[in-house]
């Protein structure tokens, strides 16, 4: 069983659409990472969060440490935001090496 | 600043070549991290440094693959001799302390035929 798992592998929604995606993770964490790839391939850092709640535009992460999982949301969703969302955590401190889930592969068709 | 910057972008080789892939950090940036990804893993770590220093390569495949960091401002991932099963994404990223954001590079799209 892979340490963060992530759900579902692949989305397909129409523009518009309330998106989630969901990450869990099995091991001990310092801190949570929401990266986005898009087709073009590069990848940028979302979100790193360790408790609560981050918002930047239209996109929400949550963690809820107790229960080990950790929630994006995208609203409004647009073609744009098509991408692979990939959940990443970083162990204890002192340990710095992220820990990656599979990816979820949104595509948002208009 | 340019952001993580690797080179080269695209690299085809022939098997039991010589490859090197290079990185230029982000100034002022401490940590130094390779990456690798495949369809079939993910992304994995191959390697991490610290002020120039290895920190954790256990996520280094095999001796045939090393990688230095001579000084803040540039590190490289060598692979020799080169396989087909080597052929993948090689990602730089670096963040500015520990348990920071990570800012990553473009990638390299390694090919050995």
């Amino acid at each position: 069983k892979n340490e963060v798992e992530q759900s579902p592998q692949n989305l397909t929604a129409q523009e518009g659409e309330f998106i989630t995606i969901n990450c869990s993770y099995s091991v001990g964490i310092s801190a949570l990472h929401w990266l986005q790839q898009h087709p073009g391939g590069g990848i940028v850092s979302l979100f790193m969060l360790s408790s609560g709640k981050k918002k930047h535009g239209r996109l929400i992460a949550t963690i809820n440490i107790q229960e080990k999982h950790s929630s994006l949301h995208i609203t409004a969703s647009h073609p744009r935001d098509s991408a692979v969302y990939i959940c990443a955590v970083s162990p204890p401190l002192g340990a710095q090496k992220l820990v990656f889930g599979q990816g979820t592969r949104l595509t948002i068709n208009p | 600043d340019a952001g993580v910057i690797q080179s080269p972008r695209h690299e085809v080789t022939e098997m039991g070549q010589e490859v090197t892939l290079r990185c230029k950090p982000i100034s002022g940036h401490n940590s130094l991290f390779w990456y690798r990804q495949t369809m079939m893993r993910g992304l994995e770590l191959l390697i991490y440094f610290n002020n120039n220093v290895p920190i954790d390569d256990s996520g280094m495949p095999e001796d045939r693959f090393s990688a230095k960091m001579p000084n803040a401002s540039f590190s490289t991932l060598k692979i020799q001799p080169s396989e087909p099963r080597d052929s993948a994404v090689y990602f730089c990223a670096t963040s500015p302390g520990v348990n920071t954001e990570a800012f990553f590079g473009q990638g390299t799209r390694l090919t050995v035929v």
